[in-house]
């Protein structure tokens, strides 16, 4: 069956940076892309990004160019998702979630919960 | 404030039907795909392209769309669809995505 784990929870002071995981296992890894989501604490989803798993193209949501990159490590089946100059509404669950042809997000991570504070 | 609108709150009665919208330009040539989110789990699709359910939800969800209006139909409405529902789809440039500001679904 299809799965995507996460890298576990991060604490980051204001201006760090972070990077979170996605392993995904049960299918193709270079047949889908992935894209990243976060919520924010009682929010709504928020899309940031996506990455090919194929060929690394990539497309940013535009609030996040610059700060955020996204990567795929073909060789372990897993994706990357680095954001930097923390801020503290940048406090959220960022889920990974592989993408399907008609940018359809089949499957979710569980989510990993990122708390930037002084 | 998010280019897909949707209504923030929908109440159905048990085993009534509800439909769930989101507006906005982009809709009128793309589909939406449709999530639904349970407190404390990561959200799960229940419809995307034309009316397409993956394996394992239950067909009575269906979707739909006109104009630059998507909707989501619950046909029978089950305590356990009780979630917050997020559309999903192009933004009005095209060249990237995003969600609805999301609807709180309560089954009385």
């Amino acid at each position: 069956q299809v799965q995507l784990v996460q890298s576990g929870a991060e604490v980051k002071k204001p201006g760090a940076s972070v990077k979170v995981s996605c392993k995904a296992s049960g299918y193709t890894f270079t047949s889908y892309g992935i894209s990243w989501v976060r919520q924010a604490p009682g929010q709504g989803l928020e899309w940031m990004g996506w990455i090919s798993a194929y060929n690394g193209n990539t497309n940013y949501a535009q609030k996040l160019q610059g700060r955020v990159t996204m990567t795929t490590d073909t060789s372990t089946s897993t994706a990357y998702m680095e954001l930097r100059s923390l801020r503290s509404d940048d406090t959220a669950v960022y889920y990974c979630a592989s993408t399907g042809s008609g940018w359809e997000f089949d499957y979710w991570g569980q989510g990993t919960l990122v708390t930037v504070s002084s | 404030s998010s280019e897909l609108t949707q209504d923030p709150a929908v109440s159905v009665a048990l085993g009534q039907t509800v439909r769930i919208t989101c507006q906005g330009d982009s809709l009128r040539s793309y589909y939406a795909s449709w999530y639904q989110q349970k407190p404390g789990q990561a959200p799960v699709l229940v419809i995307y392209g034309k009316n397409n359910r993956p394996s394992g939800i239950p067909d009575r969800f269906s979707g739909s769309s006109s104009g630059n209006t998507a909707s989501l139909t619950i046909t029978g409405a089950q305590a356990e669809d009780e979630a917050d529902y997020y559309c999903n789809s192009r933004d009005s440039s095209g060249n990237s995505r995003v969600f609805g500001g999301g609807t709180k679904l309560t089954v009385l």
